[in-house]
């Protein structure tokens, strides 16, 4: 599986908007790029995904790099409930491996009051 | 959004006996399911693949007859712990695939089960 490498920490105010990045410079031409976030004693919770274009839902946007090598991750206005683990991961279209997750170290995003 | 449910929660057991946890997806039908392990302020580690009405398939290192598998419908999954040992502490976690839908979805995850072995 092609690897992704994100920072170990980020810190933000809240209110304030925060960039998570994430490199995979390896990534492949079927790869999505998936992010999920974990909050403390509870299971990851889907936050967006993207191929080529940038994404937007309720949650976040995502900011998907020209040459796919890198994107971020963009929380326009953080809240405390946003403090949690954030993966980004990269998932095969489909295949026999389709809906399994390699879960690389995340970011721990710490959220000032 | 889609639910998975797992139960019990939270689990505390006596070493040499075996636990049971589900995972169950409310709203959808999950021919595949997933188990993972977390160690604390550890990342997620998958432990096996679960199939609807065949046999799971494990990672590597992950002991097959120490953590049994059944998964007997669309909507089911369970992993026991056999001879629970100290070490096998830790908090699991399962997600469901949603078969109906193609393409490059979601997963969806339950909100995981933490084992205590005393």
């Amino acid at each position: 599986d092609a690897k992704t490498t994100q920072p170990n920490s980020m810190e933000s105010n809240e209110e304030e908007p925060v960039h998570l990045p994430c490199n995979h410079s390896t990534i492949s031409g079927t790869d999505y790029i998936h992010w999920y976030r974990q909050l403390p004693s509870q299971g990851p919770e889907y936050v967006i995904h993207g191929l080529t274009s940038n994404v937007n839902n309720r949650m976040a946007s995502l900011a998907i790099a020209e040459d796919r090598k890198s994107s971020t991750l963009i929380l326009h206005r953080a809240t405390l409930r946003d403090a949690a683990v954030y993966y980004c991961i990269l998932r095969l279209a489909g295949g026999t491996s389709y809906g399994k997750l390699t879960f690389g170290q995340g970011t721990i995003l710490t959220v000032h009051p | 959004g889609a639910v998975v449910s797992q139960h019990p929660s939270r689990v505390i057991c006596k070493s040499g006996t075996s636990v049971k946890i589900e995972c169950r997806s409310l709203d959808f039908q999950a021919t595949t399911m997933f188990w993972y392990r977390q160690f604390p302020k550890q990342s997620l580690m998958l432990m096996a693949t679960s199939n609807e009405g065949s046999k799971a398939t494990y990672e590597q290192g992950v002991e097959k007859d120490k953590f049994l598998i059944n998964h007997a419908s669309l909507t089911l999954s369970t992993l026991t712990v056999t001879s629970a040992h100290p070490e096998d502490s830790s908090f699991y976690i399962c997600s469901a695939r949603d078969s109906d839908r193609v393409g490059n979805t979601e997963a969806f995850f339950g909100q995981g089960t933490r084992l205590t072995v005393v």
